[in-house]
């Protein structure tokens, strides 16, 4: 199985700063790492992964980081807008096995103040 | 866009009574699954299924069913509500995803039930 603790649970960030949220993991034989957006009243959606054969992703404004001996990952928001203000979830999965095994950090309600 | 549907998507129902909750989806994905959202828990998967008349326990399944008539249809039953059972339930589906071939999960808009 897999256990994933995500922090903070909540954060608040000013616009135009960043934001950043991290993950831990304990299964050190984890190798998938998505990260789920849900904006208030919506439902979760994938905005970035990053597998165990990369250290750092980047997309739109978006930067994963995985420290694999640190067993750690992290999600950083680039000059935040009131847009990405949501629940983002992180989470982990297993090798040989498919999204049955994706387990979930509790997630992090991310604000931007205006 | 993948396209998931969800009814009820509100419920208010009694403690000891039988509930159903429904997902469709449009996506022609093989599997589908059932999580339930509590604040400070995150997602947590309750069922799951990889094809048509099957169903596979997910990490808390006890007070839980799940029927898969067709491919695009996964519902979720609770035979005796109970109030730990108030949550918003979430149904995804997805392509098949096995042996570390991952796939993206697209979640439907969200059940929102509450047992009194």
């Amino acid at each position: 199985g897999e256990q994933v603790e995500q922090l903070p649970s909540i954060l608040r960030v000013q616009e135009g700063s960043s934001a950043s949220i991290n993950c831990t993991y304990e299964n050190s034989a984890s190798n998938y790492f998505p990260w789920y957006k849900q904006e208030p009243g919506e439902n979760p959606k994938l905005i970035i992964d990053i597998r165990s054969n990369m250290e750092r992703k980047q997309t739109q404004g978006l930067i994963v980081l995985l420290d694999k001996k640190a067993k750690r990952f992290s999600l950083h928001i680039t000059d935040t807008q009131p847009g990405d203000s949501a629940m983002y979830f992180c989470a982990a999965s297993p090798p040989h096995y498919g999204n049955e095994k994706i387990t979930f950090g509790a997630g992090t309600k991310l604000t931007i103040k205006p | 866009e993948a396209a998931v549907t969800q009814s009820p998507r509100s419920k208010v129902a009694v403690t000891g009574g039988k509930v159903t909750l429904s997902c469709h989806q449009t996506n022609n994905h093989d599997y589908m699954y059932w999580y339930r959202q509590d604040t400070g828990h995150g997602l947590r998967l309750i069922h799951y299924s990889y094809v048509a008349d099957s169903t596979e326990k997910g990490d808390i399944p006890d007070g839980y069913k799940a029927s898969r008539p067709s491919q695009e249809n996964f519902s979720l039953i609770l035979e005796l509500a109970s109030l730990s059972q108030t949550a918003v339930y979430f149904c995804a589906s997805s392509d098949a995803g096995w042996g570390g071939n991952y796939a993206e999960q697209f979640f439907g808009p969200g059940t929102r039930l509450t047992v009194l």
